[in-house]
């Protein structure tokens, strides 16, 4: 069955620090993969997605992730942690894309706080 | 664009009533989805459409769960009896099917608090 693991349920980082998250998944077909972001009493806001093609995805917000097929890993990154960057983030896998098809699974989400 | 819009934002009720949700999707697209999101289950796809047919809903916790979409532009999650274990956070999401970049996008979410 397809899953999504975030191993790291809360994060703290000073301003100005790089910043890594990590997602792991397991998904028997090439997987479409998500990363998702959710400000205190916001919705989810799309951070960036990996369908195919390059492996390292540029998304909004100066944020990054890579697609490790060997380690099924599509871990975020971003080189300098603002304030606002504070929020809960979670990792999520798409299923079944394809003909209008298609749900995502989500992982339980990494909180992130930052410290001034 | 508008994007997803969820009404009400907030709901309190009261065990036994009955609970009505509301959204209208992105313009245009033509799959919706509900999620709910507990703290201790996280975020769980409940229900979702595809051109106002209801694909899969193994994710409806049990009969007290419904949800319609009449149109492309409108469905309804609805809670009859409400339970204090279903408040939670009641989220929409749609997407447009383009090849394959099929993402969601969310709605900002019903608070549903059951007294």
């Amino acid at each position: 069955a397809q899953s999504v693991t975030q191993p790291d349920i809360h994060i703290t980082v000073s301003e100005g620090a790089s910043l890594e998250l990590r997602c792991n998944y397991s998904y028997g077909a090439t997987p479409y993969l998500f990363w998702y972001v959710q400000s205190p009493g916001q919705g989810l806001q799309l951070l960036l997605k990996y369908f195919s093609g390059d492996t390292l995805v540029q998304g909004i917000k100066g944020f990054e992730a890579e697609f490790k097929r060997s380690q099924s890993s599509f871990n975020l990154r971003k080189p300098s942690v603002h304030w606002s960057d504070a929020a809960e983030y979670f990792c999520a896998v798409g299923t079944n894309y394809g003909g209008s098809q298609g749900n995502l699974i989500f992982g339980k989400g990494t909180k992130l706080s930052v410290k001034p | 664009d508008a994007g997803v819009i969820q009404s009400p934002r907030h709901e309190v009720t009261e065990m036994g009533q009955e609970v009505t949700l509301r959204c209208k999707p992105i313009s245009g697209h033509n799959s919706l989805f509900w999620y709910r999101q507990t703290m201790m289950r996280g975020l769980e796809l409940l229900i979702y459409f595809n051109n106002n047919v209801p694909i899969d809903d193994s994710g409806m916790p049990e009969d007290r769960f419904s949800a319609k979409m009449p149109n492309a532009s409108f469905s309804t999650l609805k809670i009859q009896p409400s339970e204090p274990r279903d408040s939670a956070v009641y989220f929409c999401a749609s997407s447009a099917f383009s090849g394959d970049t099929d993402t969601q996008y969310f709605g900002p979410g019903t608070r549903l608090t059951v007294l």
